[in-house]
Parts: structure tokens; sequence; C-alpha cells
């Protein structure tokens, strides 16, 4: 079963228009959450982890346990933005949990 | 990220042959990992290392060996390459498994 689920695979907003990237997970501990972000050829790199609780770039996640999400919010979408989103999953001392990203178009 | 960096950047070769893919890094970390990502499929770990003497499978390790040759190398192997091989392959490092992982800029391997 997956761990780590992001429903959409693309999600295309207008420039402007407000954004949610959903995020689920099972986990029945305490999870740590991350949203790695990749830019047309760039690495991957970490966009915001929920502990550090900061807004990146505009964007923002809260961590809700009970409805075990870390959906990734950014209320008016640039199109500097497009690119393919991760949610990750730390499980404590094992590898980092990826789920199938979500790529983000946003149309001028 | 500089600090990690990744050999061959590109590489085509046949089936049945054996190739290695490199992974260097100057951020001092001791786990290293290796994953590769397909369309549609995410990111899939395929091995890792939390120090030199420690080697583990990951969800897709059947094909792929790897070996950690020093704290700061790290390099995956096909013994044998198939064309479901094909795909981008990344190496990371983190200082811990919950700590932020920093991506190498990745190769793109083609298998005929």
């Amino acid at each position: 079963a997956q761990r780590v689920t992001q429903p959409e695979k693309l999600l295309s907003v207008f420039k402007g228009a407000p954004v949610e990237l959903k995020c689920n997970y099972s986990y029945s501990g305490s999870p740590e959450l991350f949203w790695y972000v990749q830019y047309s050829r760039q690495r991957l790199q970490l966009l915001l982890r929920h502990i550090s609780r900061e807004s990146i770039k505009g964007f923002t996640a809260d961590l809700n346990k009970g409805e075990t999400s870390f959906h990734l919010k950014k209320p008016f979408a640039q199109e500097e933005d497009s690119a393919m989103y991760y949610c990750a999953l730390s499980e404590g001392n094992t590898p980092l949990v990826f789920g199938k990203g979500t790529r983000l178009s946003v149309i001028a | 990220d500089a600090d990690v960096t990744q050999t061959p950047r590109n590489r085509i070769t046949k089936t049945g042959k054996r190739i290695m893919l490199e992974c260097s890094q100057t951020k001092g970390h001791d786990r290293m990992y290796w994953y590769r990502q397909d369309p549609g499929l995410g990111l899939r770990l395929i091995y890792y290392s939390f120090d030199v003497k420690d080697i583990n499978k990951g969800e897709i390790s059947d094909g792929y060996s790897v070996s950690r040759q020093a704290q700061a190398k790290f390099s995956l192997s096909l013994e044998s390459a198939i064309p479901n091989q094909t795909a981008l392959y990344f190496c990371a490092t983190s200082a811990e498994s919950t700590d932020t992982q920093y991506f190498g800029p990745g190769t793109r391997l083609t298998v005929l």
C-alpha cells in the first residue's frame, strides 16, 4: 500500500489563481513530512518541511494529523511555479518515502 | 547543488552490457541513496547506505548492485542492462534520515 499518496498527476491552474497540491500519508507514528520540487532541467531540491513551519516562495503546508494530510498551498500561482512536486515522508531512521509526484502547470 | 555530482550525465548502452553510475559528494554526509525516476512512478529507492560499512536494499534493488568506496563515493552498477532499466537515476545524500536530502543532477540512462 502506498504510504504517500499524491492523487493528482497533473494540475493546471491560471496565473494568479490559488494552488493546492494534495498529499496524504499513511503512518501510525509521528511523521516528518517534506515537499521537494524539481524545476525543468534542474535537480530535486527541498521546498519545505513541516517542522520548520516556514513559507518558501509563497508556499505553505500544514500537517493535519487527523486527516493524515500535508497539502501544499499558495494563494497566487506564478508561472515560475511550474514544476514537478513530490511529497515525502520520514518514518524515523529509514530513507524518505516519496509520493509519485504532481506536475504543476501554471498557465499565463 | 554542486556538492553532489554524478557521472556520466547521459549514457546510451545496449542490452546485456555492464554499466556503472558514479556519485560523489563533498557535503561530508554519511548517508547516501540511489533512486530511479520514471514518468508516473515518481522516485523509487534502489539502494541506500548509512555509512561506509552499511549497504541496504531499497524498494527495487533487483538487477542493481552498489559499492560504497568511501564516505564521499557511492556507485550503482547494472550488471547486465535491460531496456526497462531506461530511466533517470538520482543520487542523494543526507546527514540523518530525517534531514534534508541533497540530490545530484541525475544520469539519464538509455538501454537499447
